[in-house]
């Protein structure tokens, strides 16, 4: 059964860059069989999808966090990240990764998120 | 790219049925059959439970169920039971290979 483990700092300074990784277990994202991605849900918000990565290293990107959003793989610890950049307080949010199916958005796996707070 | 529009609650009584929807545009839902639907209880991960518009996951309940019409995609949920009582989310592949979600419907058990 494959988990997802998201990781990193949960405060962040205003303009600087948010910096996640998620480690799968239980299944190789050098598969190829599932697309990985990234969602957000502000508090008391709703979810919002970042972006997904292949295996391969294609990206596909939310087009209105695109021009701060970085989402890479590293097929040989099994881990995939995120990177956002000039983030401000409307960053603030618990942050998934999950998988997806097919990349048609079918995210049957997820981690169990973690809080990164945007403050000075 | 705007999210899918969700009724913000809906009620129902143990025993009933009800319907969820969530609307978009031909971009989205209307254009394709990839609408899912999530279901999240207060301070967990969401869980899937519908996907491809009308699939069940393996271990998801029979009384779950989902359908579209044009750019409208329903969950609907027969028999409620207390344990339904959550958030639930609808989500749509969209052109350019992006995902969009839906603003979500807080479900009361009454």
């Amino acid at each position: 059964q494959v988990q997802l483990q998201e990781s990193g700092p949960g405060l962040v300074k205003p303009s600087q860059t948010l910096s996640l990784t998620c480690s799968v277990s239980g299944d190789s994202i050098s598969s190829g069989d599932y697309y990985w991605s990234w969602i957000r849900q502000s508090p008391g918000k709703g979810l919002e999808w970042i972006g997904y990565i292949y295996y391969s290293g294609s990206t596909y990107y939310n087009p209105s966090l695109k021009s701060r959003v970085i989402i890479s793989v590293d097929t040989s610890k099994n881990q995939f990240s995120l990177q956002l950049s000039s983030v401000t307080a409307a960053d603030t949010a618990v942050y998934y990764c999950a998988r997806d199916r097919d990349g048609y958005s079918n995210f049957d796996s997820w981690g169990q998120g973690t809080l990164v707070t945007v403050s000075s | 790219q705007s999210a899918l529009t969700q009724s913000a609650s809906v009620s129902g009584s143990p025993g009933q049925s009800i319907t969820i929807s969530c609307t978009g545009t031909k971009s989205d839902i209307g254009g394709y059959n990839y609408v899912s639907w999530y279901q999240q209880h207060p301070g967990k991960a969401p869980k899937l439970m519908i996907y491809e518009v009308s699939n069940r996951p393996s271990g998801v309940s029979y009384r779950f169920s989902g359908s579209k019409s044009g750019n409208t995609a329903s969950l609907s949920i027969s028999g409620l039971q207390a344990e339904d009582e959550a958030d639930y989310y609808c989500s749509s592949y969209s052109r350019s290979s992006t995902v969009v979600f839906g603003g979500g419907t807080k479900l009361t058990v009454l």
